[in-house]
């Protein structure tokens, strides 16, 4: 079965750059049409979209925070990791990573169970 | 950037049928998702391609999208359906963008 999980700092100072992993199983990032995507989601509030890799290497990024994001995977790891730079504590928030299996299904059908980062100085 | 809408609250008694509105320009020509999040819990995909439903999710979710519109509808809604929802669309050149979340109560 997929599972994913990520894994990072729980807290982070401002202006310090954040680094998450997710590590998954049950799929390979490089079969075809496969992707994984970060979504965030602050206390009480909406869910965010940050960024999508596909297994061809195609990156997206929101384009309301593109210039502060990199994703990047190891395929031979079975990681993705996203990189966040110059945190705020508006940038306080669960992180998701999650599982999409093709460009035409259009969602994410598998979940992490998302880990909560704080920042504060 | 690309926005969708949605009501941040519907309520509806047990048994009804509540319908949640998603709304974006042309999202019906994107693929429209939507997610349920219990509390403390991750979100969990519930609809895909429009009107499409994952295993395990119940009949009684279903969806369609057309014009500016996207609707999640329950049928015969219970107490367990009551959760934040999300609509979420995907196209080409948009990527993903999510809605702001409809909180729905059973009462």
């Amino acid at each position: 079965q997929i599972t994913l999980k990520e894994s990072g700092p729980t807290l982070v100072k401002p202006t310090q750059t954040l680094t998450l992993t997710c590590t998954f199983s049950g799929f390979s990032l490089s079969t075809s049409g496969v992707g994984v995507g970060w979504i965030r989601q602050p206390p009480g509030k909406a869910l965010e979209w940050l960024a999508l890799i596909y297994w061809n290497d195609d990156k997206r990024y929101s384009p309301s925070l593109k210039s502060r994001l990199t994703i990047t995977k190891d395929t031979s790891k079975n990681q993705v990791v996203l990189t966040m730079t110059n945190m705020d504590p508006v940038d306080t928030a669960t992180y998701y990573c999650a599982h999409s299996p093709s460009p035409t299904m259009g969602g994410f059908d598998y979940w992490g169970q998302g880990t909560l980062v704080t920042v504060s100085s | 950037s690309y926005e969708l809408t949605q009501p941040p609250s519907v309520s509806v008694s047990p048994g009804q049928t509540a319908s949640i509105t998603c709304s974006g320009y042309k999202l019906g020509d994107k693929y429209a998702s939507w997610y349920q999040q219990r509390p403390g819990q991750s979100p969990v995909l519930v609809i895909y391609q429009d009107s499409q439903r994952p295993s395990g999710i119940p009949e009684r979710f279903s969806g369609s999208n057309s014009g500016n519109t996207a609707t999640l509808t329950i049928s015969g809604t219970q107490a367990m359906d009551e959760a934040d929802y999300y609509c979420q669309a995907w196209d080409s050149s948009t990527a993903v963008v999510f809605g702001g979340g409809t909180k729905l109560t059973v009462l």
